[in-house]
């Protein structure tokens, strides 16, 4: 079936510095994908739509500057945390629908662990 | 703006015991997930509900979805200590699959 794989699935970083995580569907391709994060012991919170070739566009209240996405090909989109801080760590998790065929199964990569020190 | 809410936040039931779990949301929408996460894990496709009426059973879960009422339910049968884990319901406001998620609803399933 679709697969939805992410990288890393765990990451340290220090205050200050970026980090990049991918998301890749593995098996079909996704004009969209959806990044969501989720704070412990918290549901999980839209961030951004990923359109392929174009901009992305940001939920109400997250930074666009901080929280860069680029969907470069219809397998991949990235988000990349820059200047992390702590308040930054957080579980962030990508998900995508296999368009062709007309599938209703939204998948979800396997998270991301952020901690930033 | 949409809101979705869960209850109960958390249940702890017994071994053998039914119980439902509940999903309300605030606009019109046609299509409900329900998902379930383990402890450090990411998100597990249980039921996709796409119309009115709809129900859809799996194993000891079943889904249902009535869109009028704005409501769906994920009830359990005959509890096992293996169904212990956090269930979500999300809801795609316009089929754009931008899903709203439920605040959750962490099971302890005890012995």
């Amino acid at each position: 079936g679709a697969v939805v794989s992410q990288h890393p699935s765990r990451v340290i970083c220090k205050s200050g510095t970026s980090v990049k995580i991918e998301c890749r569907s593995l098996d079909f391709q996704a004009t969209t994908m959806f990044w969501y994060r989720q704070f412990p012991k918290q549901s999980l919170m839209l961030m951004a739509t990923s359109n392929e070739g174009s901009k992305a566009t940001y939920e109400q209240g997250v930074e666009k500057d901080k929280f860069l996405i680029n969907h470069a090909s219809l397998t991949l989109s990235t988000l990349t945390v820059t200047s992390a801080h702590p308040e930054d760590s957080s579980f962030y998790i990508c998900s995508a629908r296999e368009e062709e065929g007309g599938g209703n199964t939204i998948y979800f990569g396997e998270g991301s662990w952020l901690t930033v020190v | 703006e949409l809101k979705v809410e869960q209850n109960p936040l958390f249940l702890s039931m017994q071994e053998g015991k039914n119980y439902t779990i509940y999903c309300n949301y605030s606009t019109t929408s046609d299509r409900l997930y329900w998902y379930r996460q383990d402890p450090g894990k990411s998100l597990e496709s249980l039921f996709v509900l796409l119309s009115n009426g709809a129900v859809k059973q799996e194993g000891r879960l079943m889904a249902s979805l009535d869109t009028k009422a704005r409501l769906s339910t994920l009830h359990i049968t005959a509890a096992v200590h293996d169904l212990s884990a956090t269930y979500f319901c999300a809801v795609d406001e316009s089929s754009g699959d931008k899903l709203t998620f439920g605040t959750g609803t962490r099971l302890a399933v005890r012995p």
